[in-house]
């Protein structure tokens, strides 16, 4: 079993739609916990962090379920822009991060 | 100026030749960590190091090497390059403990 799995999609969905992508991980041990968004050819970047209360940042909302080792990204009112890979990652201390291999969005017009 | 930098940006080589990519950072971090990346295969973790004097093996460590020069210099070799390395290759930096990483903008290296 991979350490932290995602759907892969592609996700195509319209400007103004609600997508969501889900995220497992194998490690209870796991600390941290983030989905980072990475462009074509482009270097990953933080997209937010996860914590176990959830939390939002605009459109965006993050959600953690340690019970279930379960992590969640919702995407309100999509953006042509937010087109991209999304990257759930985890931390376990002593290790460096652990990478999904991502869930790809294409929002269209 | 960027935070964390690579060079090259990118490189072609042929089999067999050696090869370094550098990395350096201004962010003041203690941590580094090379990964490399290949469609459909996400990013794998080759090296990394929580200090100077500290090299730990990722899960793809076979055909690298690496060496931590400096806080801010962290670099990465394939001694004799094959095609199966061929992908984009990304440094990152973090402070201690559960932090965030920070990406370079990636090295792209193609082995003929």
């Amino acid at each position: 079993r991979k350490e932290v799995e995602q759907d892969p999609g592609p996700f195509n969905v319209p400007e103004g739609a609600t997508v969501a992508f889900n995220c497992t991980y194998s490690n209870s041990a796991s600390q941290s916990f983030f989905w980072y968004r990475q462009d074509c050819r482009k270097e990953p970047k933080l997209l937010m962090s996860v914590y176990s209360s959830g939390n939002e940042d605009g459109r965006f909302t993050a959600q953690l379920n340690r019970a279930s080792q379960y992590i969640s990204l919702l995407i309100r009112d999509s953006k042509l822009s937010d087109s991209a890979t999304y990257l759930c990652v985890v931390n376990q201390a002593g290790t460096a991060l652990i990478f999904g291999k991502g869930t790809t969005l294409s929002v269209s017009s | 100026d960027a935070d964390v930098t690579q060079t090259p940006r990118n490189r072609i080589t042929k089999t067999g030749k050696r090869i370094m990519l550098e990395c350096s950072q201004t962010k003041g971090h203690d941590r580094m960590y090379w990964y490399r990346q290949d469609p459909g295969l996400g990013l794998q973790l080759i090296y990394y190091s929580f200090d100077v004097k500290d090299i730990n093996k990722g899960e793809i460590s076979d055909g690298y090497s690496v060496s931590r020069q400096a806080q801010a210099k962290f670099s990465l070799s394939l001694e004799s390059a094959i095609p199966n390395q061929t992908a984009l290759y990304f440094c990152a930096t973090s402070d201690q403990g559960l932090s965030e990483q920070f990406f370079g903008p990636g090295t792209r290296l193609t082995v003929l």
